[in-house]
Parts: C-alpha cells; structure tokens; sequence
C-alpha cells in the first residue's frame, strides 16, 4: 500500500510570514511530485510539480525534494490571505498503473491578517 | 476554452434512483480519471480510461460503471444511489505520453467537480 501522509493541520501564519507544508511518502521508487491547492467548493490545482532532488522556486513557492528521506516540502514566503487553503500533496510512482497519483489528506492553511 | 468540464454541477436525488455525471477535456490528453472526494476531503481514485481502456478500477461497488466513448469524454453512471454516494466526484484528465520525461506533462488537471447530495 502506498501512502502519502501530511500534517493535517491546520496551519495557521500570519500574512507576511513563510508557510512550511510537508509531506512524506513510502514508496521509495515514487518518481514524480505534485503540490495542489484546493479552495473550499472547489476543484484542485495545480501550484507545482518536482521530479529531481534540490529545490524548485515558482515565484513565491518554493518546492523541495528529498528522495533519500521520501520528503517533499512547499514553502510559501510572503503568505496572503489569498492562500488561505488546502494543499495537497501527490506522488505517482515508477511502478504504479500508468497516471495513478496517490494523493495525501491535505493540509489546511490559514493565513490571518 | 474551458479545460476539463462536468456536468451537473449539482446533483441533488433520492435514495435509490439511477444518475449519470458527464465530463469532457479539450486539452487533447490520452487519460481520464474519476475521483471521489468526501466530507472530509480525501481524494480517492475510482477509475481512469487510458484511450478508451479501463486502466484503474479501484474498488468501487458495481453501481459505479464508467463509460468512456472517446478519449475526450468520460462519463459515470451510478445505479441505485445510496446515502454514503454523497460527496463531490471530480473528473481529472492527463498525457500518458509525457509522464516517462518528467517534464510535468504528466500533471493531471482537474473539472470543477459534480457535488451529488442523496436524500
């Protein structure tokens, strides 16, 4: 059984502030890395994907991989109330049935003025 | 120029009653999916067509029968709704072709998602 896990929260920061989201994974061969963030009522999107170790930086998002520990992060500098929302993480692995992503619980964020 | 698209939106019906959730995508992708997303927010996966062939069939009761009549649509058909149907189905699609690279092709995008309410 592959599992994704995330604190469930919630995660509460205050605007200005950088947001820490994390996420573990057990399958060790998991190839590919997804953050998706969800506002309440409605449908995922995407916010980053990584495949290498290091870091990725998307404007204010950062995404880090760590394939010898199964981690992968998603920072948020300068956190606005705008991010206020669930994020979840997802993980498609190397052997799994072609496009199947196992998604964690989500993590709520809630960024206060 | 919507990207992945369902309808209904809302789905209220009784207890017992057959319904159909409908999705296309414009985005040319090979693969299409169906999550189930519950109150407490976990996205579950129920099926995913790849070129019209099933693919994924997680264990789903056998209410639950996808129809995918060409790689842009896939549409659910529920039998005989139950209380514990409720929750919000999300349609999603991706490319298959991409995902070896690495490249995020294999990102998968989703619909608004059908909120189905039993009575």
């Amino acid at each position: 059984q592959k599992e994704v896990e995330q604190n469930s929260g919630p995660l509460s920061v205050p605007e200005g502030a950088i947001a820490s989201l994390n996420c573990t994974y057990s399958d060790r061969v998991s190839q590919s890395f997804f953050w998706y963030r969800q506002y309440s009522g409605k449908s995922p999107e995407l916010i980053m994907s990584i495949y290498s170790n290091g870091d990725k930086e998307d404007g204010r998002f950062t995404a880090q991989l760590n394939k010898a520990s199964q981690y992968v992060s998603l920072l948020i500098r300068d956190s606005q109330p705008s991010d206020s929302a669930t994020y979840l993480c997802a993980v498609r692995s190397r052997g799994s049935t072609l496009g199947r992503l196992y998604f964690g619980r989500g993590t709520q964020l809630t960024v206060w003025p | 120029d919507t990207a992945v698209s369902q309808t209904p939106k809302y789905l209220v019906t009784q207890m017992g009653n057959d319904k159909s959730i409908k999705c296309e995508q414009n985005l040319g992708h090979d693969t299409m999916y169906w999550y189930k997303q519950d109150s407490k927010k976990f996205l579950k996966i129920m099926f995913s067509y790849n070129n019209k062939e099933l693919i994924i069939n997680e264990t789903v009761p056998n209410r639950f029968s996808p129809k995918s009549p060409d790689k842009a649509h896939l549409n659910l058909h529920i039998n005989s709704l139950e209380l514990g149907d409720s929750a919000v189905y999300f349609c999603a699609s991706s490319s298959m072709t991409g995902g070896l690279s690495g490249s995020g092709a294999d990102t998968q995008y989703f619909g608004p998602g059908t909120r189905l309410t039993v009575l």
